[in-house]
């Protein structure tokens, strides 16, 4: 079973709508979340970090589960310029090193 | 600042050549790391260094070499190219020791080895 799993989509979903994403985790001990937003061939930029009691930023909402062991990224009145993938990453601290793992990300296509 | 910095851009080796991947961070940031993407595989640590003079295997070390030359430069050696190493490379560093400090990202290497 792979650390971190996402579902690789792509989810198909017009302008306006809401669209949510799961990224569920293995290792217990994880101990920071994040989302990135990478484009088509262009390096992974941050979108949000995840935060225990939920945080939001905009359109944007993060929620983090640790007794489920899943992290989700809500995104509301959706636009054509989300069209991205959706990359979850989990960091694991291990002898003073951060260790991050990521998700095979989500497709979100957003049309019309 | 011009942040994560990778060289080159695209590069077409053939099986069995040698090159190596510089990367480079003017952000004073301890770590640095590797990794490759391939279709559908997302991103696969290849090796990182969590301080200057420290270096260590990530999920796909094998057929690569690293040298944290300095704070600023982590780069990545392919010492006998193979077709199996035609992919994108990504570098990234990442600043202070607050596990949720996040990672920066380079522009990529794309690389294909014929």
């Amino acid at each position: 079973r792979k650390e971190v799993e996402q579902d690789p989509g792509p989810f198909n979903v017009p302008e306006g709508a809401t669209v949510a994403f799961n990224c569920t985790y293995s290792n217990s001990a994880s101990q920071s979340f994040f989302w990135y937003r990478q484009d088509c061939r262009k390096e992974p930029k941050l979108l949000m970090s995840v935060y225990s009691s939920g945080n939001e930023d905009g359109r944007f909402t993060a929620q983090l589960n640790r007794a489920s062991q899943y992290i989700s990224l809500l995104i509301r009145d959706s636009k054509l310029s989300d069209s991205a993938t959706y990359l979850c990453v989990v960091i694991l601290a291990s002898g003073g090193s951060y260790i991050p793992t990521f998700g095979r990300g989500t497709s979100l296509i957003v049309h019309p | 600042n011009a942040g994560v910095t990778q060289t080159p851009k695209f590069q077409v080796l053939k099986t069995g050549q040698s090159m190596t991947l510089q990367c480079a961070q003017d952000m004073n940031h301890n770590s640095m790391y590797w990794y490759r993407q391939d279709p559908g595989m997302g991103l696969r640590l290849i090796y990182y260094s969590a301080s200057e003079g420290t270096t260590d295997k990530g999920e796909v070390p094998n057929g690569y070499n690293v040298s944290r030359l300095n704070k600023r430069e982590f780069s990545l050696r392919l010492e006998s190219a193979a077709p199996s190493q035609t992919s994108v490379y990504f570098c990234a560093s990442r600043g202070g020791r607050d596990i949720v400090n996040t990672q920066y990202f380079g522009p990529g290497t794309r690389l294909t080895v014929l």
